[in-house]
């Protein structure tokens, strides 16, 4: 079986852009979160989605947005980009409740 | 506020030896997991913790749970090589709808 999936693997933007990070779960797997992990740092929670709604915000400012779609993955977006915006973004699925396994991560770098 | 401390940070050891890496948590938590990440790569499910006194083992490693103390431990047995990487515990609570609380990490390096 196919593992969780981000896209892309790297990217890079400048200030004030805007960015889009795509998750795909495993498949049966209801849930998606989503993590930030900044260079020598343990990840940090951003959302977590199940069954599409919005189930657990993280503390991270409203330029941070995400949702789910009807098949289960989801998307991460970050407007008005800073420097302290790159890190590794790292997608997580589960089934409800369970054991939340990692995606590969997109690894954002803000000039 | 939840907050999870690792310690130590950092360890350098030796291909053999035996250690213990610990995981301190604030608040009571619903369940406790070890996490494995290897550089420039993510994070890969060890175990997860459901109770007090679980313990659980896979190869060199195990890890233990004491809910009365908040502490989690994770004992790597003749260590080898293989097993340098960072090792994370991360805390689960409120149904998970907070997502996971993560330590900083504990940076393990076997030296041959």
């Amino acid at each position: 079986d196919a593992g969780v999936t981000q896209s892309p693997t790297h990217l890079i933007k400048t200030r004030g852009q805007h960015v889009t990070l795509r998750c795909s779960p495993i498949s049966g797997h209801k849930s998606v979160s989503w993590y930030q992990q900044v260079l020598g740092q343990g990840p940090q929670f951003i959302f977590q989605y199940y069954e599409k709604e919005e189930r657990g915000r993280g503390n991270f400012p409203d330029r941070f947005s995400a949702r789910q779609f009807p098949n289960y993955s989801s998307e991460l977006n970050v407007n008005a980009l800073l420097l302290g915006d790159s890190a590794l973004y790292l997608c997580a699925s589960s089934s409800w409740y369970l054991t939340q396994y990692f995606g590969p991560g997109t690894r954002l770098t803000v000039l | 506020e939840l907050k999870v401390e690792q310690n130590p940070l950092f360890l350098s050891m030796q291909e053999g030896k035996n250690y213990t890496i610990y995981c301190n948590y604030s608040t009571t938590s619903d369940r406790l997991y070890w996490y494995r990440q290897d550089p420039g790569k993510s994070l890969e499910s060890l175990f997860v913790l459901l109770s007090n006194g679980a313990v659980k083992q896979e190869g060199r490693l195990m890890a233990s749970l004491d809910t009365k103390a908040r502490l989690s431990t994770l004992h790597i047995t003749a260590a080898v090589h293989d097993l340098s990487a960072t090792y994370f515990c991360a805390v689960e609570t409120t149904g998970g709808a907070d997502g996971l609380t993560f330590g900083k990490g504990t940076h393990l390096i076997i030296q041959p």
